[in-house]
């Protein structure tokens, strides 16, 4: 299956600093990925759809300046938390849509645990 | 409103079958993803059925039935290893995925 990496693995900060997550697909080109959050034992929660080339779309309930989103080209996207509280301690995880395959599955970066204190 | 249901839990023996059940109603559907989630790793895909029928992918087997609303996913000759949280998800008509919030299957020797 396609290859998509994450970076950085882990993270600690301080309230109130800004913290950027890479998302990379490795083998293949991504016009579109996606960023989730996830809290312990619940289910995956999308946070937003980000487009090459254009504003990501953001689902209901994520605020757009809190979470910065840029997909400058088709192998990479970027999660910017900006200003992060200790609410925003989660784990994130990225993933991408592979083009040339037919069923349009999304295959995930191993994710970003994100600790602020 | 859209909705995917599946057991929180199940418990099955090393060695043994179980099959794990999901059931959604969406506003349309264009394929059902079964994947796996072992804790603090991110999801990795098992499976994916967009037409009636069981696809058969060695230890692991998902069936679908559109008029059913209904799948699930088989496995067979348990490992420990087979320990994880299973998630089942659906793209809508709007080619959005749906996710289930999980079955969390425990292995006992």
């Amino acid at each position: 299956g396609a290859v998509v990496s994450q970076h950085p693995s882990r993270v600690i900060c301080k309230s109130g600093t800004s913290v950027k997550i890479e998302c990379r697909s490795l083998d293949f080109q991504a016009t579109t990925m996606f960023w989730y959050r996830q809290f312990p034992k619940k289910s995956l929660m999308l946070m937003a759809t980000s487009n090459e080339g254009s504003k990501a779309t953001y689902e209901q309930g994520v605020e757009k300046d809190k979470f910065l989103i840029n997909h400058a080209s088709l192998t990479l996207s970027t999660l910017t938390v900006t200003s992060a509280h200790p609410e925003d301690s989660s784990f994130y995880i990225c993933s991408a849509r592979d083009p040339g395959l037919d069923t349009g599955t999304q295959y995930f970066g191993p994710g970003t645990r994100l600790l602020v204190l | 409103g859209q909705n995917i249901d599946q057991p929180t839990e199940m418990t099955a023996t090393e060695g043994a079958i179980v099959q794990i059940n999901c059931t959604y109603q969406t506003s349309g559907f264009n394929g059902l993803f079964w994947y796996q989630q072992h804790a603090g790793e991110a999801p990795t895909f098992l499976s994916y059925n967009v037409l009636d029928g069981l696809e058969e992918k060695g230890r692991f087997s998902s069936f679908l039935s559109r008029s059913k609303g209904y799948s699930y996913l088989l496995l067979k000759e348990l490992q420990m290893k087979d320990s994880a949280s299973y998630l089942c998800a659906v793209r809508d008509s709007n080619y959005q995925l749906i996710w289930g919030a999980g079955t969390k299957l425990i292995i006992k020797p």
